[in-house]
């Protein structure tokens, strides 16, 4: 069974802080999916990655995609508390072929 | 913009009530899932289905049915409510079968069970 780790597991910065999450796994995938969940909400696509060594920018959040295409990593740029969620990977691997999420890093952003 | 609408956004049951949580999207997506999120596992996989009347057994489906009468729904069933279901559920839905599509996902049903 494909699993995806993620680290650190939680995390509370202050505004204007730069942090890094990582999505680890010992499987290859061929693409890796981010999303956030605010509080009382579902969680949203942010991006994704599918070729090894990508890069991929969206405002103030850089993702990568490892060369091996079995981890990446999300950085964010000067935090902002709007920046508070639960942030996810997904990667296809499920038994069926469906997408097997991460356990998530829980982000706290304070003013 | 693709709407998951769930029916209720807290719910809560006596152990061995007959539960229905109910899904509805609004873009003709094919595919539709349902997932419960508990702190510290994360999201699993219960149900999902790629067409009308047609379901397939996710990681976790013991103790959970499903319904999908028409496209646009999708109704997850507890048959007798047991109090390690209070969970998060959420649906989710996409719009064909290829692997590694985008889920868009409804705000989720905190149901309790006492």
């Amino acid at each position: 069974t494909q699993l995806l780790e993620q680290s650190p597991q939680f995390l509370s910065i202050q505004e204007g802080e730069n942090l890094t999450v990582y999505c680890n796994s010992s499987s290859v995938f061929s693409s890796l999916q981010w999303y956030r969940q605010e509080p009382g909400e579902g969680p949203v696509l942010l991006v994704t990655v599918v070729t090894g060594g990508e890069v991929k920018k969206l405002k103030r959040l850089t993702f990568q995609f490892g060369d091996a295409r079995k981890d990446s990593s999300l950085h964010i740029t000067a935090a902002q508390p709007g920046d508070t969620g639960l942030y996810l990977c997904a990667g296809v691997g499920g038994s069926q072929g469906n997408l097997i999420f991460g356990k998530g890093t829980k982000l706290s952003v304070k003013p | 913009d693709v709407k998951v609408t769930q029916s209720s956004r807290y719910l809560v049951k006596r152990t061995g009530e007959k539960v229905f949580l109910e899904c509805v999207q609004d873009m003709d997506h094919e595919n539709m899932f349902w997932y419960r999120q508990d702190p510290g596992l994360g999201l699993r996989l219960i149900y999902f289905s790629y067409d009308v009347k047609m379901k397939e057994k996710g990681d976790i489906p013991e103790g959970y049915s499903v319904s999908r009468e028409k496209k646009e729904r999708f109704s997850l069933i507890l048959e007798s409510a047991s109090t390690n279901q209070t969970s998060m559920y959420l649906c989710a839905s996409s719009f064909t079968g290829a692997r590694g599509e985008k889920l868009f996902f409804g705000s989720g049903t905190q149901l309790s069970v006492l």
